[in-house]
């Protein structure tokens, strides 16, 4: 079984600041795919960005990035240039070959303005 | 054109009581999901259904039944309403190896 730990319940960020949001997931599986979600107030959940484990690039997607550690089982996103509309929880998530989603608890990011 | 659309949103019902929550799909996808979230924010998977296969999370209560009439539909059946079923529900879909899309939740109450 995989477990994902996201290790910060709560983050703060100014606005336009850079923000890094961590998470460590443990698995034996060699093949599998690593997700951030984000969750704001209205409660959908919103794909911010994906990465396959067979890639060695790092994904990017506009303002998020991430930093895939793959030996250390570390998967943290960056945000970059924060703003208001980020304010939400974010998941991170780990899917694997049969692509069911075992979700990290989440951490609740404030951006201020 | 919702992509996956769950009924009800929200859902307020008595302890004891059978409630079912709907969903479906326009985005052609093989597979779809059930997955809980806690107070707490806490998701987890609770089915996986795909091309027939049913694939059940072992914590689930079997008063938890999905039933999928086609491709494109997974409904959730309560049986027994307990004070700890009280979530958020959420539907997913998607094709294999990628993101899954989420439904936008059916919050389910219990009094």
């Amino acid at each position: 079984a995989q477990t994902v730990t996201q290790s910060q319940p709560e983050m703060s960020v100014q606005e336009a600041e850079t923000v890094t949001l961590s998470c460590t997931y443990d698995t034996s599986e060699s093949n599998y795919y690593l997700f951030w979600y984000k969750q704001p107030p209205s409660r959908q959940m919103i794909l911010v960005i994906r990465q396959e484990a067979y890639k060695q690039q790092n994904a990017t997607e506009n303002r998020f990035s991430v930093n895939f550690q793959k030996a250390a089982k570390s998967f943290s996103l960056k945000i970059s240039d924060s703003q208001l509309g980020d304010t939400a929880m974010y998941f991170c998530a780990f899917g694997n070959a049969g692509n069911m989603l075992t979700f990290g608890g989440g951490t609740r990011l404030m951006v201020k303005p | 054109d919702t992509a996956v659309s769950q009924t009800p949103k929200y859902l307020v019902t008595q302890m004891g009581n059978d409630k079912s929550i709907k969903c479906e799909q326009n985005l052609g996808h093989d597979t779809m999901y059930w997955y809980k979230q806690d107070s707490k924010k806490f998701l987890k998977i609770m089915f996986s259904y795909n091309n027939k296969e049913l694939i059940i999370n072992e914590t689930v209560p079997n008063r938890f039944s999905p039933k999928s009439p086609d491709k494109a539909h997974l409904n959730l059946h309560i049986n027994s309403l307990e004070l700890g079923d009280s979530a958020v529900y959420f539907c997913a879909s998607s094709q294999f190896g990628q993101p899954q899309h989420f439904g936008d939740g059916t919050r389910l109450s219990i009094l």
